[in-house]
């Protein structure tokens, strides 16, 4: 099992739709959660952090699941400009830290 | 805002070559990581950095070194180019197991 699996993609959706992705971890030990976004060709970019309670940033809803170990990330009201790479980024506490990066999943937006 | 600065953006290495791909960044983040990234593919850690003086070595760290003589530099050695590491790749840092920061990223073909 991977340390960090994403939904496959691509996902394909109309301007407007709602869209969620999900990530699950396999490392109970892990603290702290992340979503980036990746566009073609350019540098991941922090998104958002991932709070125990849930956190909501404009359009943007991320939740954590501690006794499932999965995180999701709820995309409302999609614009073009949304079209990028979505990453999950777990830290794992292995004595010092790691941080795993899920492979993406894609998301284009249409008009 | 420099933030982490790469150099150069674009190379092209003839097989035996050697370069270094340099990082920076002004931020006084403690850790510092090299990744490459292959045309559709997810993150690869090659070589991290938890302070001046210490590295150690990631995912895919044959036919790389690493050295960090300061906070702020990372450079990154290619001692005999391959065109196996024809890739683009980034550096990032953090502050511990905060969110990490990317460059902009080095595109490197080697011929």
């Amino acid at each position: 099992r991977k340390e960090v699996e994403q939904d496959p993609g691509p996902f394909n959706v109309p301007e407007g739709a709602t869209v969620a992705f999900n990530c699950t971890y396999s490392n109970s030990a892990s603290q702290s959660f992340f979503w980036y976004r990746q566009d073609c060709r350019k540098e991941p970019k922090l998104l958002m952090s991932v709070y125990s309670s849930g956190n909501e940033d404009g359009r943007f809803t991320a939740q954590l699941n501690r006794a499932s170990q999965y995180i999701s990330l709820l995309i409302r009201d999609s614009k073009l400009s949304d079209s990028a790479t979505y990453l999950c980024v777990v830290n794992e506490n292995t004595g010092g830290f790691k941080t795993i990066f899920g492979a993406g999943t894609r998301l284009f937006v249409k008009a | 805002n420099a933030g982490v600065t790469q150099t150069p953006k674009f190379r092209i290495l003839k097989i035996g070559q050697s370069m270094t791909l340099q990082c920076t960044q002004d931020m006084n983040h403690n850790y510092m990581y090299w990744y490459r990234q292959d045309p559709g593919m997810g993150l690869k850690l090659i070589y991290y950095s938890v302070g001046a003086g210490i590295t150690d070595k990631g995912e895919v760290p044959n036919g790389y070194n690493v050295s960090r003589s300061t906070t702020e530099d990372f450079p990154l050695r290619l001692e005999l180019a391959a065109p196996s590491q024809t890739s683009v790749y980034f550096c990032a840092s953090s502050r511990g197991d905060q969110p990490q920061h990317f460059g902009d990223g080095t595109r490197l073909s080697i011929l």
